[in-house]
């Protein structure tokens, strides 16, 4: 299975600051037939389901704020919160759909310091 | 509006079964791989598993903790997922939710689970 290994396990930033979420792969994902990252990013909310924000590592999803971007490639990957909003307290995971079991990271808890 | 509507979750006793479902509007069901993932209280998403489409011979595929005890099924005609599960362990206590592997148009790539239920919870206890 392939293993993904979130850091921090939680994060407390300023509102206006940037946060950075990292995601390591213990395996590629990336596809190479469509040079794309199997490599998806959720946000939780208590008490509400997994909001899909960022697929292919670096697309946003549509109606998902310009302030979220995600990077990298192959096994190392980053969420940024380019300015902290109040709304963007969560819990953030990472997960890989190049192969099954789609596993999840951990979870990095995101709040307002 | 797209949607997906679990149900069926509830108190069960260790060793004892449980059905869910999955209920899809407002998009083609048919056309989506379902999947189902979980979250015990306080914890991470643990990916459970997923049905495929019948073009792929509505293929099956579960995590290693719910192998043999857990089956994913699915009726096209009545846009509906199911997940049995049986021989329940006090682990499998969690929320449940339904989820599908969004596919982009072109080309057919995967992107994401882009639609998630609100879940469902099952309690496994004595």
């Amino acid at each position: 299975d392939i293993v993904m290994t979130q850091s921090p396990d939680s994060l407390a930033v300023s509102l206006g600051e940037r946060a950075t979420i990292n995601c390591k792969s213990s395996h590629n994902v990336l596809y190479t037939s469509s040079n794309k990252n199997y490599l998806a990013w959720y946000q939780q909310k208590p008490r509400q389901p997994p909001k899909l924000l960022i697929y292919w590592a670096s697309t946003r999803e549509s109606g998902v704020p310009d302030r979220f971007s995600g990077s990298g490639s192959g096994t190392d990957f980053t969420l940024s919160i380019s300015s902290l909003q109040a709304e963007d307290v969560a819990v953030y995971y990472c997960q890989q759909y190049y192969t099954t079991p789609h596993t999840f990271g951990q979870g990095t808890k995101l709040e307002i310091k | 509006e797209v949607q997906l509507v679990e149900s069926g979750g509830g108190l069960v006793q260790p060793g004892g079964s449980l059905r869910l479902s999955c209920a899809a509007s407002g998009f083609t069901f048919s056309d989506y791989a379902m999947h189902w993932v979980r979250q015990a209280s306080g914890k991470g998403l643990e990916w459970v598993g997923r049905i495929r489409t019948k073009p792929n011979s509505y293929a099956t595929t579960y995590a290693a903790s719910v192998k043999g005890r857990f089956t994913i099924s699915r009726d096209d005609s009545k846009n509906t997922a199911y997940l049995q599960m049986n021989s329940l362990k006090t682990e499998d206590t969690a929320v449940y939710y339904c989820t599908r592997l969004a596919v982009a148009g072109t080309g057919g790539y995967y992107y994401g689970m882009d639609v998630w239920g609100q879940g469902t919870t099952v309690t496994v206890s004595s």
